[in-house]
């Protein structure tokens, strides 16, 4: 495989659920992103990891949880979520996000829906 | 914050050009990007500015002004399979990219 690859496409989860969303990379990247994206608003910045280390947090609530295991993988940990959280997550992957030229290679998004 | 404004819809014929503004304010300035996202698909790099200047790729070219704080993405010889969403994206001098919120760009026969 090759490019950003997420899973799942699609979720749907009641408020008290825990689940988790997977982002993988093939493109020899060393920095991960999370994105949200609503409709109609712009691309929220969630989280950043560069070279495995978390480089930025942009105020998401704590019902988010991150996690880095090595460059290549990135997971999003959901727990007791909202019905406003439901929108599209993207994942991307990049060189190195402290480059100037930092192109970001996205994922196809997971979906989610909470109930 | 970061301000970035585009116009939320255009719609242009086939074989067309249509032209896509984006305004932006940021603290600092570490270049701009541009994105094409076709519905329900990851967006994909389409450009990318740095300088003042035009920038062509084929039927596309974006346009820099940094002065202004301005941004244009052109397409050129509309095809069907340009209708998509176009996102233009600016990182500022903490290398922090934000996102307007899109145009979307309908293309009719």
């Amino acid at each position: 495989e090759t490019g950003v690859t997420q899973t799942p496409r699609h979720l749907v989860m009641g408020m008290t659920n825990k689940k988790s969303l997977k982002c993988e990379q093939h493109l020899g990247h060393n920095a991960m992103y999370w994105y949200k994206q609503s409709a109609k608003k712009p691309l929220e910045l969630m989280f950043v990891y560069n070279f495995k280390e978390q480089t930025e947090n942009n105020s998401v609530p704590s019902r988010f949880s991150p996690e880095c295991p090595n460059s290549s993988h990135l997971f999003l940990h959901l727990h007791t979520l909202q019905p406003e959280d439901s929108a599209l997550y993207l994942c991307a992957s990049s060189q190195d996000s402290s480059l100037g030229a930092n192109v970001l290679t996205f994922g196809a998004g997971s979906r989610l829906t909470v109930l | 914050g970061q301000n970035i404004d585009q116009p939320t819809e255009m719609t242009a014929t086939e074989g067309a050009i249509v032209q896509i503004n984006c305004t932006y304010q940021t603290s600092g300035f570490n270049g701009l990007f541009w994105y094409q996202q076709h519905a329900g698909e990851a967006p994909t790099f389409l450009s990318y500015n740095v300088l003042d200047g035009l920038e062509e790729k084929g039927r596309f070219s974006s346009f820099l002004s940094r002065s202004k704080g301005y941004s244009y993405l052109l397409l050129k010889e509309l095809q069907m399979k340009d209708s998509a969403s176009y996102l233009c994206a600016v990182r500022d001098r903490d290398y922090k990219l934000s996102f307007g919120a899109g145009t979307t760009v309908t293309v009719r026969a």
